[in-house]
């Protein structure tokens, strides 16, 4: 168990929907990390928060976005779903804004039909 | 274009072989981390270099960062079955915001 928790696990949603995914970081962690993990992309970074600011982006698409709120947890809001969102969506935390030590959750599937 | 080139994509071999997983690219990184990953969970760190030319044991498992820092290997000495997983290479990309960039992976079969 890292520490890092992600709900939910599983869902399952259609196709112009949208879903948030949630993430609480490890006790004391102030940055939170988001990646999309898919078959033929590998896991790909989508953007970092660190203590409430966005720090850093990645490969994230316009319908997404994300936010880090006062008490350090996150949510990632994917909308207007497409067949290809269909993937893994991890959250990882570290204590600081750039550590080498980065700890990954469980993942949320998300499976779009 | 993946910035990290991992190979092989598949390795499958007996146990007691020995193996060695390479992470290649163009780009610099401040460090390097090797992340095992099971059907289902999220990636686990096993190590990060950060030094050029650095090397680090972890049981069987030898880990090696370029002197250039460029790139890196794994090398697994008498594999079991339970080595099989995803091992993941990623770099951290450290400019005015922190990156970390992963390979594509190496999936590794054990078998008895």
């Amino acid at each position: 168990d890292s520490g890092v928790t992600q709900t939910p696990k599983h869902l399952i949603t259609a196709t112009g929907q949208r879903v948030t995914l949630r993430c609480s970081p490890r006790s004391g962690d102030l940055s939170v990390y988001w990646y999309q993990q898919s078959l033929d992309q590998g896991l790909q970074f989508l953007i970092h928060y660190y203590n409430g600011e966005e720090r850093a982006k990645g490969n994230i698409l316009e319908r997404f976005s994300a936010q880090q709120f006062p008490d350090l947890h996150s949510e990632l809001n994917l909308s207007s779903l497409e067949l290809g969102d269909s993937a893994l969506y991890f959250c990882a935390s570290s204590v600081d804004r750039g550590g080498n030590t980065i700890y990954f959750g469980e993942g949320s599937w998300l499976t779009v039909v | 274009t993946q910035l990290l080139e991992q190979s092989p994509q598949f390795l499958s071999i007996q146990e007691g072989e020995n193996l060695t997983v390479y992470c290649n690219s163009s780009s610099v990184f401040s460090s390097l981390q090797w992340y095992r990953q099971e059907p289902g969970e999220g990636p686990v760190l096993l190590v990060t270099v950060v030094t050029g030319g650095e090397v680090k044991k972890l049981k069987r498992l030898t880990f090696q960062f370029g002197d250039a820092r460029k790139d890196s290997s794994l090398h697994i000495t008498a594999a079991q079955p339970g080595d099989t997983g995803l091992y993941l290479c990623a770099g951290a990309l450290v400019d005015s915001s922190y990156k970390l960039i992963f390979g594509s992976g190496t999936r590794l079969l054990v078998r008895p």
